[in-house]
């Protein structure tokens, strides 16, 4: 039962563009909601996170929104650019359980074309 | 560099085999996470250490175990090796006051 469903599996953005990746989760006791990148040959590096209590979170061009009664959260990055290509993946976890214990989307590979 | 250390990058074996896979946490990191990365599951959990106790597991197999040693060092032991069991397998560590994880490179791991 794939728990955190993230779309779409690949991305095409031009440089400057706005890119826009989604999930759903279905277990409401998750209250942590990270996005890692991960670049080829590397492990995934935490990019921003947010909890339930608030609706946004902007961290230079990325922002997290995060919608709790509908359960969606998305991962907005502005004028992307061809560093950020990579794969993202979205996650969830249960804090309350252990922060680390986490539950991660199927991934979006990301490409800017310059 | 994410400071969480794992040797070695790359294992090629045959089914049936055994290996250990090593990993090193940031320092100052008591928490170890191990996780599978494979092309149909995608990143999965497996199991947690916190200070050399069991704290957590998810979706390990009974041929796979781990422990973490006094230094906080880290081994993952996968025995009877199926070509299904190829994959990376990262570990990594979580910040004592953030709880941010840190993934190493990875162990990429081949059963031929």
């Amino acid at each position: 039962q794939q728990q955190v469903k993230q779309s779409p599996q690949s991305l095409i953005v031009q440089k400057g563009g706005i890119s826009i990746i989604n999930c759903a989760y279905e277990n409401t006791a998750f209250d942590y909601f990270p996005w890692y990148q991960q670049f080829p040959g590397k492990g995934p590096a935490l990019l921003i996170a947010i909890r339930p209590d608030v609706s946004e979170k902007k961290e230079g061009r990325f922002t997290i929104s995060f919608n709790k009664s509908a359960k969606q959260f998305s991962l907005h990055i502005m004028d992307s650019q061809p560093g950020d290509s990579a794969t993202y993946f979205c996650a969830a976890s249960n804090e309350g359980g252990s922060q680390g214990n986490l539950i991660f989307g199927k991934g979006t590979k990301l490409s800017v074309k310059p | 560099d994410s400071g969480v250390t794992q040797t070695p990058k790359h294992l090629i074996t045959a089914t049936g085999q055994r290996v250990t896979l090593r990993c090193s946490p940031r320092s100052g990191d008591l928490s170890v996470y191990w996780y599978q990365q494979s092309l149909d599951q995608g990143l999965q959990f497996l199991i947690q250490y916190y200070n050399g106790e069991e704290r957590a597991k998810g979706n390990i197999l009974e041929r796979f175990s781990a422990q973490q040693f006094p230094d906080l060092h880290s081994e993952l032991n996968l025995s009877s090796l199926e070509l299904g069991d190829s994959a990376l397998y990262f570990c990594a560590s979580s910040d004592i006051n953030t709880g941010e994880l840190f993934f190493g490179e990875g162990s990429r791991l081949t059963v031929l």
